[in-house]
């Protein structure tokens, strides 16, 4: 069965540093990866997502992720953190079965942003 | 373009009563549709999804129900609450495959 792995629960970041969250996966075949973010009592928005192809994929909001497969791994970043980013994000990953398409989600992490 | 609706926002129920959530997809036919359960620190679980009109799948057992009684209604049941049926209860549709999941603003129940 596929399992995300989001080791870090909360992370706090000074505004204007470099922000790296991690996200390990495990899956059988050729994953499909995404990174949601989730503001307080709100639903869940895509920031991003890996189908295929180039391995480094730009999201909104100033993300990126980068797929490497060697490490099992799409650990999302983005260069310069704004107080705006302050949410939990969670990593997933999608498989086909039953003649449906679920989502797996990590557990996700919380992001605090220091002004 | 697409919206999903998701209804109440927030539900304060007595143990022992019944549930109804409702969510509507429009600008789309034949989504699949899914109920998702978020409790603090442990992500979001899989509840119930739908390829189709009166199919809905169980991923876990449990005191909830779903049904699909039109192609872009999904509805969300309990008979009886439990104090752990307590949580933030998201609904997602997507495309028939490989695709993501666009989800509403979620119902923050909370059973007394």
């Amino acid at each position: 069965a596929q399992s995300v792995t989001q080791p870090d629960i909360h992370i706090t970041v000074s505004e204007g540093a470099s922000l790296e969250l991690r996200c390990n996966y495990s899956y059988g075949a050729t994953p499909y990866l995404f990174w949601y973010v989730q503001s307080p009592g709100q639903g869940l928005q895509l920031l991003l997502k890996y189908f295929s192809g180039d391995t480094l994929v730009q999201g909104i909001k100033g993300f990126e992720a980068e797929f490497k497969r060697s490490q099992s791994s799409f650990n999302l970043r983005k260069p310069s953190v704004h107080w705006s980013d302050a949410a939990e994000y969670f990593c997933a990953v999608a498989y086909s079965g039953a003649g449906s398409y679920q989502l797996t989600f990590g557990k996700g992490t919380k992001l605090s942003v220091i002004p | 373009s697409q919206t999903i609706h998701q209804w109440p926002a927030t539900l304060v129920q007595p143990v022992g009563s019944p549930l109804s959530l409702e969510c509507t997809v429009e600008g789309t036919s034949n989504p699949n549709l899914y109920w998702y359960r978020q409790a603090a620190g442990r992500g979001l679980q899989l509840l119930f999804y739908s390829i189709g009109i009166d199919q809905i799948s169980s991923e876990v057992p449990q005191n909830l129900s779903a049904s699909r009684p039109q192609d872009r209604q999904f509805i969300l049941s309990s008979k009886k609450l439990l104090l752990s049926d307590s949580g933030f209860y998201l609904c997602a549709w997507t495309r028939t495959s490989n695709t993501e999941a666009f989800f509403g603003q979620g119902t923050r129940l909370t059973v007394v």
